[in-house]
């Protein structure tokens, strides 16, 4: 079946520190991915996309990039900030049997803590 | 627009009311989706509707009936709860046409607490 798996956290540090969030996904077919933030009290914000292997999702200088040899699509940021405190969702997207839409597979999350 | 707006933001209701959740985006999104989020859990998906039809059904119980009115709107009413069913419900939608725009994009959510 499709599933992700990512780092459960959560994970601390300090203002200005090098962060990475692994995640690898089992998908059958060629599955979109994502990573999604969420702010405490509030819904599911879209951080940045790949539709394919080899391409590379930035924002917020955040990025990932799809590896389909090694099934990863791995989150980092080279500096991150107190406002980086959040909890992040790795996610892959297929098309449904159905047709006309996508199917959201979620990993469980990893709670990060940004001390200044 | 990339906003889907979500009513109410917060609700308390008792095992034996009945309410509606509301959710609303102006994108021209024609995959529409609601799904449910437990404290410290990831969303799971609860129903899909598709060019304003229902395409998926993910085995929810029928004290949750889902509506979607017409293209831009999608309700889910709800009737004799549970205590259990308190979470945050999370309301998406998304292209639905075979584009390489595949995300979906999110509420702020309801926070329902059952009485």
């Amino acid at each position: 079946g499709n599933s992700v798996t990512q780092m459960e956290g959560p994970v601390t540090l300090s203002e200005e520190a090098f962060l990475t969030i692994n995640c690898t996904y089992t998908a059958t077919g060629y599955p979109s991915l994502f990573w999604y933030v969420q702010y405490p009290g509030e819904g599911l914000q879209l951080l940045l996309k790949a539709t394919k292997a080899d391409d590379k999702g930035s924002n917020k200088g955040f990025e990932a990039t799809y590896r389909k040899e090694t099934t990863s699509f791995h989150l980092e940021k080279g500096s991150v900030q107190v406002s980086d405190s959040a909890v992040y969702f790795c996610a892959l997207s297929l098309p449904t049997t159905q047709g006309g839409s996508e199917k959201l597979v979620f990993g469980k999350g990893t709670k990060l803590t940004v001390n200044p | 627009d990339t906003e889907v707006t979500q009513t109410p933001k917060h609700l308390v209701m008792g095992m034996t009311n009945k309410k509606s959740l509301k959710c609303e985006q102006h994108m021209g999104h024609r995959a529409m989706y609601w799904y449910k989020q437990k404290a410290k859990k990831p969303p799971e998906l609860m129903f899909v509707y598709s060019y304003e039809k229902l395409s998926i059904n993910e085995s929810v119980p029928s004290r949750f009936s889902p509506e979607c009115p017409n293209s831009s709107l999608l309700n889910l009413h709800l009737h004799a709860l549970q205590p259990e069913d308190s979470a945050l419900y999370l309301c998406a939608s998304s292209q639905g046409l075979a584009s390489e725009n595949t995300e979906a994009f999110f509420g702020q959510g309801t926070r329902l607490t059952v009485v």
